[in-house]
């Protein structure tokens, strides 16, 4: 059982272009996430989608743009990169949107951009 | 909005010592999770408080739930090199499961 992988691990970027991280997970879960993890910061939530279909803006969304592709995909997309997007980046799921439900995290994908 | 607040953002133990990490939120919380991140790796979830004054242990790890249901505190017995990485509690937001992250709690053993 693979749970929820990402792709890819490390990128390095140049300033200005732009790049998509791959999401998916096997659990059948309905919500899934796009965290960030900076030193000293916690991890931030960029993006979320509660459900196949929807998507909604997090704390940091601003830079980011994603697509719920289907039930176990969802892609963050990078249009533009920036140095301040330099970061660990974990996509998660968990079974529903609700207050409680345990998140599983990917094993994060190192974004640097120069 | 929602805030959860850790401290102490270090943690330096001696192997064999015991420590406790502290989680404060600015609001009450319906539940609150916690989870372990070993260096270089992701974040795993370790538990769930749900009712005020709760406490559960897993082994050398206690969690407690405050009265309140405005904090929450994490307490390790005989620390082991095995306990080394960052601790993260979250609450969940007042709709829905996007949880709110504190910043962490970085645990350093010397052996």
């Amino acid at each position: 059982n693979a749970g929820v992988t990402q792709t890819p691990k490390f990128q390095v970027l140049k300033t200005g272009q732009s790049m998509t991280l791959q999401c998916a997970q096997d659990m059948n879960h309905n919500s899934m996430y796009w965290y960030r993890q900076d030193p000293g910061m916690g991890l931030r939530l960029i993006y979320y989608s509660a459900s196949e279909g929807t998507t909604d803006k997090g704390e940091v969304p601003n830079g980011y743009n994603v697509s719920r592709l289907n039930k176990r995909e969802f892609s963050l997309r990078l249009e533009s990169a920036a140095p301040s997007q330099t970061s660990v980046y974990f996509c998660a799921s968990s079974e529903s949107h609700s207050s409680g439900n345990t998140i599983y995290f990917g094993e994060g994908s190192w974004l640097t951009v120069v | 909005g929602q805030q959860v607040m850790q401290i102490p953002q270090y943690q330096h133990v001696q192997e064999g010592e015991d420590f406790t990490t502290y989680c404060n939120s600015s609001t009450t919380l319906s539940n609150i999770q916690w989870y372990k991140q070993r260096p270089g790796g992701h974040p795993v979830f370790l538990i769930q408080l749900v009712k005020s004054g709760e406490v559960k242990k897993q082994k050398r790890l206690t969690f407690q739930f405050g009265e309140a249901k405005k904090n929450s505190s994490l307490h390790i017995t005989a620390t082991q090199t095995t306990d080394v990485g960052t601790y993260f509690c979250a609450g969940p937001k007042a709709a829905g499961n996007k949880l709110t992250f504190g910043g962490g709690t970085r645990v350093l053993v010397k052996p």
